[in-house]
Formats: C-alpha cells, sequence, structure tokens
C-alpha cells in the first residue's frame, strides 16, 4: 500500500520563486492536512480539508496555498518562497472525523529557499 | 493556551536498555493523546493511543501510560534496539469544545547505541 505519497521529496528556491507541493492518499480518506517541521518545534497545522470540497486555515497559513483537488489529493502551493519557509513539510491524511483520528504521514518534502 | 510538554529533549542509551520519555499536557477539553515514531527522514507513525478510560496500552516493547488527573502521559521502552533510535512525538487531541484540535510536542529523540 502506498498510503500518502508527496512529491517532491527535496526542492531548491530562490526568493520569490513559486511551487507546489503534491499530497495524494489512497486510503479512501477524508480528512487531508499539510504541516511543517522546524528544528525545536511542533508540527504546525498550515491548511487542512475535513472533507472533499472544503478547506481551512491552520495555525500557520499566510504565505501558502492549498487545493483539494478531489478526494485522493490535496496540494500546497508557495507563491512566493521567502526563506522562512524552509522547512520539512509533511502531509497526512486521517480517516475519522471527529474520532480518535490517527494520522498517516507522508515521507516529507525536504524545501529550502535561498 | 493548549501545551505538550516532553522530556527529555534527547536521551542516548545502550541497546538492551529500557527507558521512559514523559509527556505534560494542558490541552482541555480532553480527548485522547497519541504517541507517534519518527525515524530520521521519514513521516511520523502511530504507535499507540490513550483515551481518557486508559491507563495503561502495551505495543510490543511500548508501554504508555495515561494519567488524566495530573496530565501526564509517559512511553516506556523495554529492551531497546538499534532500531528503536528515533523522534517520540506526544500528540494531544481536543474535544469537541475545543474544536476538536491537535496539540503536538516537541519530541524526545532517542539514540539507542552498542
Amino acid at each position: 500500500n502506498a498510503g500518502v505519497t508527496q512529491t517532491p521529496k527535496f526542492q531548491v528556491l530562490k526568493t520569490g520563486q513559486s511551487m507546489t507541493l503534491q499530497c495524494a492518499q489512497d486510503m479512501n480518506h477524508n480528512s487531508m492536512y499539510w504541516y511543517r517541521q522546524d528544528p525545536g518545534m511542533g508540527l504546525r497545522l498550515i491548511y487542512y480539508s475535513a472533507s472533499e470540497g472544503t478547506t481551512d486555515k491552520g495555525e500557520v497559513p499566510n504565505g501558502y496555498n492549498v487545493s483539494r483537488l478531489n478526494k485522493r489529493e490535496f496540494s500546497l502551493r508557495l507563491e512566493s518562497a521567502a526563506p522562512s519557509q524552509t522547512s520539512v513539510y509533511f502531509c497526512a491524511s486521517s480517516g475519522q472525523g471527529a474520532g480518535t483520528g490517527e494520522l498517516f504521514f507522508g515521507e516529507g518534502s525536504r524545501l529550502t529557499v535561498l | 493556551k493548549n501545551q505538550v510538554e516532553q522530556s527529555p529533549q534527547s536521551l542516548i542509551i545502550l541497546e538492551g536498555k529500557n527507558c521512559t520519555l514523559q509527556c505534560n499536557y494542558t490541552v482541555s477539553p480532553f480527548s485522547n493523546l497519541r504517541w507517534y515514531k519518527q525515524d530520521t527522514g521519514r513521516g511520523p507513525v502511530s504507535l499507540t493511543i490513550m483515551t481518557f478510560s486508559e491507563n495503561t496500552k502495551s505495543n510490543g516493547r511500548y508501554t504508555a501510560t495515561l494519567d488524566a488527573d495530573t496530565k501526564q502521559s509517559s512511553l516506556h521502552i523495554t529492551a531497546s534496539q538499534l532500531s528503536d533510535s528515533a523522534s517520540y512525538i506526544c500528540v494531544v487531541r481536543a474535544g469537541i469544545g475545543g474544536g476538536n484540535k491537535l496539540t503536538f510536542g516537541t519530541g524526545t529523540q532517542l539514540k539507542v547505541e552498542l
């Protein structure tokens, strides 16, 4: 089972460039999430999608946009990258709503903004 | 503000030894608490979930405890192996009254040496 697949795994950008991180899950989960992980900090929620057709801001949404393309895919876009967006980005999905809600994570996308 | 604090920040033990990781939280209302294991360069993977009524739960060599009165959880690893080297993240979910939100700890970095 592939689970949650993220692309690309590594990316280097210059300040001001744009890019899109892609995420797809094959577990038929309703909810999908984008997190960033920085040294010394816990995972922080950027955006989430509770179900197909809906998206909501998380804790740190500034500088990002998302698209829930269909039930399987949830993309994260950086319109004008800044060095502060250098981070490891994780996509996750969850099949349970207000219940126990185990998160299934992708392998991460390591982004460096110069 | 909901917070999850983990200790120690890092730990080095010899293979075969036991260790205990701590998680203190101030999330309210409490719904559940999960321990995730994150191998270097990988996404977190759930080890166990603790709900309000559960005091102890085991998953192989991993045993989690929960004291809902003192808002503390621990993860005990028995007979450690090199493959236990990873970051262990405590994640607490708030109940519906708290928006069903997740609060992540910053993790304990465990290294198991020969």
